[in-house]
């Protein structure tokens, strides 16, 4: 079955640690894309990328940082320079010709203490 | 710029009635409009989009939605509530950088039995 994938589900970390999540698609798709979902807040653009080895920063990068080494595979890292890293984070992806429609993963929620 | 504003954080209809979510966007480009919805702890599942075609759109599990320029308005509406119907809903308007998608706060939907 195509789709996007992400994991862990839920991932705890220390305070000060850096830490990776996964985001995976097997849909072709050009475009891959992360948000950031805190409560009453709505989705927060944090990075994306149209392409193999290129990536913009959305309204939120600070504190992040993105890879794309492969067209399927699109990680984020959540660094210890990010202030407040706890909240619920969305990947998506669009495909080439229909670029306005975005296919979500389920999400991972990351909880730093 | 364009942004999302979607009137009532949490809307509570009873099995049956009438489903009125409210969503207002500013655009300073003819805009693509959607709607998602979200279930606890998943990813955004599109229910439906605006993209200049009809006005009036129709999306999956019975949705529906008006694009009012005058009223700067995207309304979505279902004329019967399911108690599956039970979710968050979020609006959203594609920004004049094809990639950049902007959500509202989101509205969570209450159905009573």
């Amino acid at each position: 079955d195509g789709g996007i994938t992400q994991s862990p589900k839920y991932l705890f970390r220390k305070e000060g640690q850096n830490v990776t999540l996964s985001c995976e698609q097997n849909l072709n798709h050009d475009a891959m894309y992360w948000y950031r979902q805190d409560p009453g807040q709505g989705l927060r653009l944090i990075y994306y990328s149209q392409i193999v080895n290129d990536f913009q920063k959305g309204d939120i990068a600070e504190g992040y940082s993105v890879s794309r080494e492969k067209k399927e595979s699109f990680p984020l890292t959540v660094t210890s320079a990010q202030k407040n890293p706890t909240a619920f984070y969305l990947c998506a992806s669009s495909p080439p010709k229909v670029p306005y429609e975005q296919y979500f993963g389920p999400g991972t929620r990351l909880t730093v203490t | 710029a364009q942004s999302v504003t979607q009137l009532g954080s949490h809307v509570s209809v009873s099995e049956g009635a009438l489903v009125l979510l409210r969503c207002n966007y500013s655009s300073s480009v003819p805009p693509y409009l959607f709607w998602y919805v979200q279930y606890p702890n998943q990813g955004l599942q599109l229910l439906l989009k605006y993209t200049s075609a009809a006005t009036l759109v129709k999306g999956i599990n019975g949705f529906e939605a008006e694009f009012k320029k005058s009223e700067t308005s995207f309304h979505l509406t279902k004329p019967s509530a399911h108690m599956s119907d039970a979710a968050e809903y979020f609006c959203a308007v594609r920004g004049n950088n094809f990639n950049k998608f902007y959500f509202g706060s989101g509205t969570k939907l209450n159905v009573k039995p």
